[in-house]
């Protein structure tokens, strides 16, 4: 049972350049979510998917873009990266209707 | 807008004593609160939750209170121990999770 799982765990890219985050998680959860965290602002949501085939913006969306491809994934895709978006990523699942999420071990993306 | 604060980013105590983290929050629809633990490198885990009609609930040395008239809860850690050395979030559902910004616990042996 690896819970959630991110890759990769580091990435360094050029302003204007895209990447995918991957996100999975095998515990058959129906929610997910895409955070980011910034030193004093906490984690801050930038999309969830609350069932497979929804997804919906949280507080922080621009300049991201989410796929629920199945159950068991949910990747996050920075088309056009910026300084801004420096930042470690957070994936999270939980039970439809859920409390507590159950978040991966992070990605720390610097953009240049 | 942030409607969860922490308001101290660190807290530094000795082993055995109590630890005791605060959190603030604006928005009065908020449901549940929650407390998340985090170590470096690795994701928040959750640790601890209170529904917003209590105002107490407790899991072994973690106890957590809700003030809801200050808009105000509360993490007690009795007692502390080195492996609670960490950064606590504060987190507040509402129409989606807030997070406060954390508050780093260290343990003195």
């Amino acid at each position: 049972n690896a819970g959630v799982t991110q890759t990769p765990k580091f990435q360094v890219l050029k302003t204007g350049q895209s990447m995918t985050l991957q996100c999975a998680q095998d515990m058959n959860h129906n929610s997910m979510y895409w955070y980011r965290q910034d030193p004093g602002m906490g984690l801050r949501l930038i999309y969830y998917s609350a069932s497979e085939g929804t997804t919906d913006k949280g507080e922080v969306p621009n300049g991201y873009n989410v796929s629920r491809l199945n159950k068991r994934e949910f990747s996050l895709r920075l088309e056009s990266a910026a300084p801004s978006q420096t930042s470690v990523y957070f994936c999270a699942s939980s039970k439809l209707g859920g409390i507590e999420q159950y978040f991966g071990p992070g990605t720390r993306l610097t953009v240049t | 807008d942030q409607q969860v604060k922490q308001n101290s980013p660190s807290l530094s105590v000795q082993e055995g004593r109590i630890s005791i983290l605060n959190c603030d929050y604006t928005n009065s629809m908020f449901d549940y609160f929650l407390w998340y633990k985090k170590y470096p490198a690795e994701g928040p885990t959750f640790l601890i939750s209170i529904s917003s009609i209590k105002d107490k609930n407790e899991d072994g040395r973690f106890t957590v209170f809700l003030n809801k008239s200050a808009k105000h809860l509360s993490l007690h850690i009795v007692p502390s121990q080195p492996g609670d050395s960490a950064v606590y979030f504060c987190a507040a559902r509402g129409y989606d999770m807030r997070f406060g910004a954390g508050t780093r616990l260290t343990v003195k042996p």
